[in-house]
Parts: structure tokens; C-alpha cells; sequence
């Protein structure tokens, strides 16, 4: 079955230092791949999203991600956090077929020092 | 382009009363979805429709949830006899099918529902 794993629950990091969310999904195929973010109380904005061609994809607010296949993996970066980053970040992966739908992992939430 | 709009943005209901959600979608979409989110989850998919046709729906949509799209473009959903487990938060996308790629899905920015 398609799953998404985000293995950090919750991170830290300091303001000006670089940021890595990590995701682990499980597909058969080709994957569509997306990291959304979401502050408290609102809906999710979408970061960036991969569907085929350059593994690395450039997204919004200098965030990016990296499609490793081999590794099952859509890592997201960015080299200088923001106090404004604080967030809950959710992987996710188009189900297979036509519908649409995406499966969410549970989320990292990332908490920003200043 | 105004976005996906959802109304309520809070609900606050006794247990075993009916309560009803409403999502505007961006317009010109076709796609529209619903999603549940838990605390300290990720959003599940319930159950989502093209244009005004409903395409499939989750095991996690019981018999007490129905969700309509009338006319193609905004969407209800319903949940009656509520239940202390349906506290949650009630997502809804929208999105642009074509040529049946994954298009990004938007969001509203939910209906929190709160079962007392």
C-alpha cells in the first residue's frame, strides 16, 4: 500500500541555520511528490511539487527538494531558516491512478530559535 | 483568483446533532475534495468529486457522512448523530484535472469541528 513517513515528529533549529525535513514514501511507480505547509489554525499552502524531469525542484519562500529514487526519498531543504518558518510540514504523495487524492504523512513540525 | 473559501471556519455542536460544512472552490476547478485532519496527523482523504460527479469515497467516510456538489461547483458536506470522534478538522482542495496528471491541490483553510 502507498504510505508517506515523515520519521521527525518535531525539529529545532536556529534562526540562519540550514533546515532538512526528511520523507520516505512508498509507490510503486513514478511518484507525485509534495511538500505543503501548514500554521496553526490555517489550511496548507503548497511548497513545491515534483512530477518528472530534474530530481531537484525549486519551490516558494527558498525552499527545495530533492527526489532520490533509489533512496525512496523527497527531502525538503532550505539553507537559512526564518523565524517566520515555524510550521507544520507535511509530505505527500499522489495515490495511484487518476483520482487526484494525496496521502499525507504526519507531519514535522518545525520550531524556529531565534 | 480568490481561493478555496470554507464555512464555517469553527463548529461547536452537542453530541447526536447534525451539522453541515460548505466549501467554495477556486472557480474554474473541477476537482474538489475533502479531507479530515486529526490533531498531530496529517490530513486523510474522505472523499472527492469531478465536477459535480462523486468519484470515490474512504472507508473513513461512514454511513452518517454524505457529501454533495449539486451543480459542479460548491460542495456540502454533512455528517449527522455526531460522534465525539468526529472532532476534527474538515479540509477542503480544489484542483484543475487535465490530460490526467496530478494537478496541485489547493486549500481552504478548514472547518474545525468541536463535538462537546
Amino acid at each position: 500500500a502507498q504510505s508517506v513517513t515523515q520519521p521527525d515528529i518535531h525539529i529545532t533549529v536556529s534562526e540562519g541555520a540550514s533546515l532538512e525535513l526528511r520523507c520516505n514514501y512508498s509507490y510503486g511507480a513514478t511518484p507525485y511528490l509534495f511538500w505543503y505547509v501548514q500554521s496553526p489554525g490555517q489550511g496548507l499552502q503548497l511548497l513545491l511539487k515534483y512530477f518528472s524531469g530534474d530530481t531537484l525542484v525549486q519551490g516558494i519562500k527558498g525552499f527545495e527538494a530533492e527526489f532520490k529514487r533509489s533512496q525512496s526519498s523527497f527531502n525538503l531543504r532550505k539553507p537559512s531558516v526564518h523565524w517566520s518558518d515555524a510550521a507544520e510540514y507535511f509530505c505527500a504523495v499522489g495515490a495511484q491512478g487518476n483520482t487526484g487524492k494525496l496521502i499525507f504523512g504526519q507531519g514535522t513540525t518545525l520550531q524556529v530559535k531565534p | 483568483d480568490t481561493g478555496v473559501s470554507q464555512d464555517p471556519r469553527h463548529k461547536i455542536t452537542k453530541r447526536g446533532q447534525n451539522v453541515t460544512f460548505r466549501c467554495d472552490p477556486i472557480s474554474e476547478h473541477n476537482r474538489l475534495y475533502w479531507y479530515r485532519q486529526t490533531l498531530g496527523q496529517g490530513p486523510e482523504f474522505l472523499t472527492y468529486f469531478q465536477n459535480e460527479a462523486q468519484l470515490e469515497k474512504s472507508r473513513l467516510l461512514s454511513d452518517r457522512f454524505s457529501a454533495e456538489r449539486p451543480k459542479g461547483s460548491f460542495s456540502t458536506l454533512e455528517i449527522q448523530r455526531t460522534e465525539q470522534g468526529d472532532s476534527a478538522m474538515y479540509l477542503c482542495a480544489s484542483s484543475l484535472e487535465a490530460s490526467g496528471s496530478n494537478q496541485p491541490q489547493h486549500f481552504g483553510d478548514g472547518t474545525r469541528l468541536s463535538i462537546l
